[in-house]
């Protein structure tokens, strides 16, 4: 069985930084684009950052670009998603996923919470 | 980039069809049939109802299909449930800025 689990989320001031990880499990995690998307309160579903198989590829959202950072380390079947000069807005639930095909999200952890504020 | 538009709300009676609809650009939906639909209940992750435009994942019911005309794709749910009052989000690959992949503004379906 497919699972992604999500950790590392909590309370955090503006400016400050969090590492959030991703437990992945039941497939081979070295085969597949990996991606965080994130979602803020009572808002739509926002793309934040994708990654080749093997590291060698990196794409972020433009709101993001030189303060976050995705990584992966296929030997611990481990996502993570290193978020530093964190601002209010980047307050959302985070959630990793895996890519099917070219463009499709076929499994999601169940996210977890970052929230900035002083 | 801006996301994909998706109307705000849509409503139907139970065994109803609805269609949600989904605008964008030849950058993202009208430039590649790499549109995808999420179903999202209150407080549960997303998940995968029609991929590539018209394809359904296994064990998504077929009442769900999905379509794909110039720069606008939609998503139909046929014989409407109780069940399936939800939002729902469109997907695209896009050229036109990175991560490569932008979501539509999401629908709130109801179900009267």
């Amino acid at each position: 069985e497919v699972q992604l689990v999500e950790s590392g989320g909590g309370l955090v001031q503006p400016g400050g930084s969090l590492r959030l990880s991703c437990a992945a499990s039941g497939f081979t995690f070295s085969s597949y684009w990996m991606s965080w998307v994130r979602q803020a309160p009572g808002k739509g579903l926002e793309w934040v950052a994708n990654i080749k198989q093997d590291g060698s590829e990196k794409y972020y959202v433009d709101s993001v670009k030189g303060r976050f950072t995705i990584s992966r380390d296929n030997a611990k079947n481990s996502l993570y998603l290193q978020m530093n000069s964190l601002r209010a807005e980047d307050t959302a639930v985070y959630y990793c996923a895996r890519f099917f095909g070219a463009a499709n999200v076929d499994y999601w952890g169940q996210g977890t919470l970052v929230t900035v504020s002083s | 980039q801006s996301a994909l538009t998706q109307p705000a709300s849509v409503s139907g009676s139970p065994g109803q069809s609805i269609t949600i609809s989904c605008t964008g650009t030849s950058s993202d939906v009208g430039g590649y049939n790499y549109v995808s639909w999420y179903q999202q209940h209150p407080g549960k992750a997303p998940k995968l109802m029609i991929y590539e435009v018209s394809n359904r994942p296994s064990g998504v019911s077929n009442r769900f299909s999905g379509s794909k005309s110039g720069n606008t794709a939609s998503l139909t749910i046929s014989g409407l449930q109780a069940e399936d009052e939800a939002d729902y989000y469109c997907s695209s690959y896009t050229s036109s800025s990175t991560p490569y992949y932008v979501f539509g503004t999401g629908t709130k379906v109801t179900v009267l």
